[in-house]
């Protein structure tokens, strides 16, 4: 069955820097787009980043382009996101998901707490 | 950039029929998704392409779309459904994925 797992959350100053992973298994990962996909506390879900099956599209979400990498390795069924210059609104639960060309995710992680603090 | 507007929250009795509305200019034109997210849950997939269900998602689920307004109907309400729903469409103009608000679904 598919499974998305993410990891690498924690607590950060602002400026500072983090790095989220995504263990996926269950399906052929080089085949499907992943997305990375946030929720702040009590609130809804806001689209962060989107990376093509072979890694060569990426589009980010303007609240996070600049700041934020996305990148994948195909041979470690891994996803990625690296956050730099954090700030207290990047604070969230952010989940790893499977996404399809027309553009929903199927599939979700269980999330990983991304807080932002002094 | 492309918005898409739900109602906060929708109440319904147990047995009757709930519709969640989503808002957006010309959404007829796009494929929508809604999502159900119950509390410390991550979002799962009820409805993609404005209408087909996921395989395991229950026929009480469906969706319709046209003109400006996109809608997720649940038939047949039970209390297990009371959660938040979210609609999405992929703005190919912006190339980004763009939530509605979402709407909490009460069941009284």
């Amino acid at each position: 069955q598919v499974q998305l797992v993410e990891s690498g959350g924690g607590l950060v100053k602002p400026g500072g820097s983090l790095r989220l992973s995504c263990a996926a298994s269950g399906f052929t990962f080089s085949d499907y787009y992943m997305s990375w996909i946030r929720q702040a506390p009590g609130k809804g879900l806001e689209w962060v980043s989107y990376i093509s099956s072979s890694g060569s599209t990426i589009y980010y979400a303007d609240s996070v382009k600049g700041r934020f990498t996305i990148s994948r390795d195909n041979a470690k069924n891994s996803l990625y996101l690296q956050m730099n210059s954090l700030r207290a609104e990047d604070t969230a639960v952010y989940y790893c998901a499977r996404s399809v060309s027309s553009g929903y995710s199927d599939y979700w992680g269980q999330g990983t707490l991304v807080t932002v603090s002094s | 950039s492309y918005v898409l507007t739900q109602p906060p929250s929708v109440s319904v009795a147990p047995g009757q029929t709930a519709r969640i509305t989503c808002g957006g200019n010309n959404i007829g034109s796009k494929s929508v998704h809604w999502y159900q997210q119950k509390p410390g849950q991550a979002p799962v997939l009820v409805v993609y392409d404005d209408s087909d269900r996921p395989s395991g998602i229950p026929e009480r689920f469906s969706g319709s779309n046209s003109g400006n307004t996109a809608t997720l109907t649940i038939s047949r309400v039970e209390a297990g459904d009371e959660a938040d729903y979210y609609c999405q469409v992929w703005d190919s103009s912006s190339d980004h994925q763009v939530f509605g608000g979402g709407t909490k679904l009460t069941v009284l």
